[in-house]
C-alpha cells in the first residue's frame, strides 16, 4: 500500500514556463512534507518543505502548496530552467516518527 | 568532510557473499539513516541511529541485514549471504536534529548481486 504517490513518472516542460509536480498521500497522520531533487548518480538533495499547519511555502522559484482536505501537495517551479531537469521526490513524515515515506519520483525534463 | 561520504560507490557481489557498506556522516550530525532504493522507486527506510544508539531497525528486510554505529559517527551496513533481491542503491543520510526530515544524503552505494 503506497502511502505517498507520484502518479506522473515523467514531465516535459518548456524552458521559462511553469513546472507543476504533483503528489498524493493517504495517511492523515503525516504532518510534514518535503520535496527532494535527485540528479543521476547523486544522492537526493533537499529542496523545500511544508508543515501541515501551512498551505503554502515559497523559496525563490520554488513554491509548495498543500491541500490537506484532498491529501494533495504540489511543487511549482517558475520559471523552469535547464538545471531543473532531475528526478523530484515527494516525501512525508509524522511528528511521532522520523521515517520518511517517499513517492516513486517524477522525472522532470526542461526543454530548451 | 563537507558532505556525507559513502563507500564503495559500486559493489558487485556473487550470491551468498557478505558485503559491508560504509557511511561517514557530516561531522556533528547526531542522526544517521540508511535507506534502500530499488530501480525506479523512492528510497525505503531501513534503520535509524541517534548517536551510537540504533533506535529503529524496523525497515531491515531480514536478519541478514545488520547495521552499526559504534562510536556515534561512521556507520556500517552489513548484508550477509547476499541475494539477488538485495540489488539496490543503499543511501545513507544524516541530520543535525531529529524529526524535520531535512536529511543530507550521500551519493549512495550501488550493490549488484549476481
Amino acid at each position: 500500500d503506497q502511502q505517498v504517490k507520484q502518479n506522473s513518472p515523467s514531465l516535459s516542460v518548456q524552458e521559462g514556463r511553469i513546472s507543476i509536480l504533483n503528489c498524493d498521500y493517504t495517511n492523515s497522520m503525516f504532518d510534514y512534507f518535503l520535496w527532494y531533487k535527485k540528479y543521476p548518480a547523486e544522492g537526493p538533495t533537499f529542496l523545500i518543505s511544508i508543515s501541515s499547519i501551512k498551505d503554502k511555502n515559497e523559496d525563490g522559484r520554488f513554491t509548495v502548496f498543500l491541500n490537506k482536505s484532498a491529501k494533495h501537495l504540489s511543487l511549482h517551479i517558475v520559471p523552469s530552467q535547464p538545471g531543473d531537469s532531475a528526478v523530484y521526490f515527494c516525501a512525508a513524515s509524522a511528528v511521532s516518527n522520523y521515517q520518511l515515506i517517499w513517492g516513486a519520483g517524477t522525472k522532470l525534463i526542461i526543454k530548451p | 568532510g563537507a558532505g556525507v561520504s559513502q563507500s564503495p560507490r559500486y559493489k558487485v557481489a556473487k550470491r551468498g557473499q557478505d558485503v559491508a557498506l560504509r557511511c561517514d556522516p557530516i561531522s556533528g550530525h547526531v542522526s544517521l539513516f540508511w535507506y534502500q532504493q530499488a530501480l525506479g522507486q523512492g528510497p525505503e527506510f531501513l534503520t535509524y541511529f541517534q548517536n551510537e544508539a540504533q533506535l529503529d531497525k524496523s525497515g531491515l528486510p531480514s536478519d541478514r541485514f545488520f547495521a552499526e554505529r559504534p562510536e556515534g559517527s561512521v556507520s556500517t551496513l552489513k548484508i550477509q549471504r547476499t541475494q539477488q533481491e538485495d540489488s539496490a542503491v543503499y543511501l545513507c543520510a544524516s541530520s543535525l536534529v531529529v524529526g524535520t526530515g531535512e536529511l543530507f544524503f550521500g551519493e549512495g552505494s550501488r550493490l549488484t548481486v549476481l
